[in-house]
């Protein structure tokens, strides 16, 4: 598996309170995603990272910011949790290695309920 | 607006059978075609992948075919096994450097 780790693994929390999850490579990829997987909805990406301190918005990015000051680390933060955004969430990289550029390594998850 | 479209949502199939998944794509820009594989509890790996100057792909028994035309393609398992029993996503992008639009995934269950 790529170097991927994610945390917290799993984390209950409630309306209105800030929550920041934590993705953390040692594979020195360019590229990381935040995506969020729900049941009939598949893989939806939330933000990317195209470099440090380079972010864009996915399709389901309202009520989610990120950052990446180091290359190694992208934060996903939930600034006032609700429920909807309870879900599985997961962190992706690409670009390095003897992989194609267009092959993403995931994480394995961070399980997220929001009461 | 959903740029892959995959079908079926669900699917079950005895073992030994040749489960078959479809995704149809919208762009013609896409040039990079993938297979991811997930199962419970784990992310999605990558399974197989294929780009469009190709009409197939085989690797061990899974089986991407891709008809340019059409603007679909779809995932074969042959021999299908018990373990083969996954989630699995269509994906498609454009370019070295894009983003993956991922399909909305088919849960596969193969019976023993």
């Amino acid at each position: 598996d790529a170097g991927i780790t994610q945390s917290p693994r799993h984390k209950v929390t409630e309306t209105g309170t800030p929550v920041t999850l934590r993705c953390h490579q040692t594979e020195n990829h360019r590229y990381m995603y935040w995506y969020r997987q729900d049941p009939g909805h598949g893989l939806r990406l939330i933000h990317y990272s195209y470099g440090v301190k380079d972010t864009d918005k996915g399709e389901v990015s309202d009520g989610y910011s990120v950052s990446r000051s180091k290359t190694e680390d992208f934060l996903l933060t939930l600034e006032s949790a609700t429920s909807s955004q309870t879900s599985v969430y997961f962190c992706a990289i690409s670009g390095g290695g003897s992989g194609s550029y267009n092959e993403q390594f995931f994480g394995p998850g961070t399980r997220l309920t929001v009461l | 607006q959903q740029q892959v479209k995959q079908s079926p949502q669900s699917l079950i199939v005895q073992k030994g059978g040749i489960p078959i998944i479809n995704c149809a794509y919208e762009n013609t820009a896409f040039d990079y075609f993938p297979w991811y594989q997930q199962f419970p509890g784990k992310g999605p790996a990558l399974l197989i992948a294929i780009r469009p100057d190709v009409s197939e792909k085989k690797e061990g028994r899974f089986t991407i075919s891709f008809n340019k035309s059409a603007k679909q393609f779809s995932l074969h398992i042959m021999d299908s096994q018990p373990g083969d029993s996954a989630t699995y996503f269509c994906a498609a992008s454009k370019g070295r450097d894009d983003k993956i639009i991922f399909g909305k995934g088919t849960r596969l269950h193969i019976l023993p």
